[in-house]
């Protein structure tokens, strides 16, 4: 199996564009996640999903942040418009059924806004 | 809501010799995961291991083990002699098992230990 595989690994960008990140779970696994790291606040829960259906998305900081997940294969992340303090590194990850125990992560996409 | 908190931002160790890293855990559950996240300088997340609460023996993967105290809410990681790739940043973890509640699923992580190690 690949993996978690999220893009792009790094982006970067001026205030006020639209960001997208891109996460394909692991085959077969029901939940997904979408965490958010810094120096300042550690690894924040932006949102997170079961079979495609958004659970809870208090973590999301804004009206400017949303999610999908139109299908099993893929979810989105978008950040419209961006500002400087979202500068971050976001992980996506995935795991079978909550009783089957641990997250698989992806490897992170690193955003800068300028 | 489960809380999960690591009391020390850093610690050290010298090569070969054994570390403990702390943890300890807000929770009203009685069945729930914990786990142990390695994060080195490449920044992937790796599971170092994991622990179910409803066990009683404590979890161990070669030179790491963890000692569970459920009663008080504790779930330390040991690592035995340490070596150069054991430096990076460790999260503890909490994951609730039972299902129901938006909190079904979820993955609450500390703020990390940074582990330094010397040769």
């Amino acid at each position: 199996d690949a993996g978690v595989i999220q893009s792009p690994r790094h982006e970067v960008t001026e205030m006020g564009q639209e960001v997208t990140l891109r996460c394909k779970p692991i085959s077969g696994h029901d939940y997904l996640f979408w965490y958010r790291q810094t120096m300042m606040r550690g690894l924040e829960l932006l949102i997170y999903f079961n079979n495609n259906v958004p659970i809870d998305d208090s973590g999301m900081p804004e009206d400017r942040f949303s999610a999908k997940m139109p299908n099993a294969s893929f979810s989105t992340l978008k950040i419209q418009p961006s500002e400087p303090r979202d500068s971050a590194v976001y992980f996506c990850a995935s795991s079978p059924s909550a009783g089957a125990g641990e997250l698989f992560f992806g490897e992170g996409s690193r955003l800068t806004v300028l | 809501a489960q809380t999960v908190t690591q009391s020390q931002p850093e610690m050290s160790v010298q090569e070969a010799e054994t570390v403990t890293l702390s943890c300890t855990y807000d929770t009203s559950e009685s069945d729930y995961y914990l786990f142990w996240y390695k994060q080195p300088p490449s920044r992937q997340m790796i599971l170092v291991i994991r622990q179910e609460a409803y066990k009683q023996q404590n979890a161990t993967e070669n030179r790491f083990s963890v000692n569970f105290q459920k009663a008080a809410k504790s779930f330390s990681l040991k690592i035995s002699d340490s070596q150069l790739g054991d430096a990076a940043m460790y999260f503890c973890a909490y994951r609730r098992k039972k299902a129901g509640g938006t909190s079904y699923g979820k993955l609450t992580f500390g703020q990390g230990t940074i582990l330094t190690v010397h040769p």
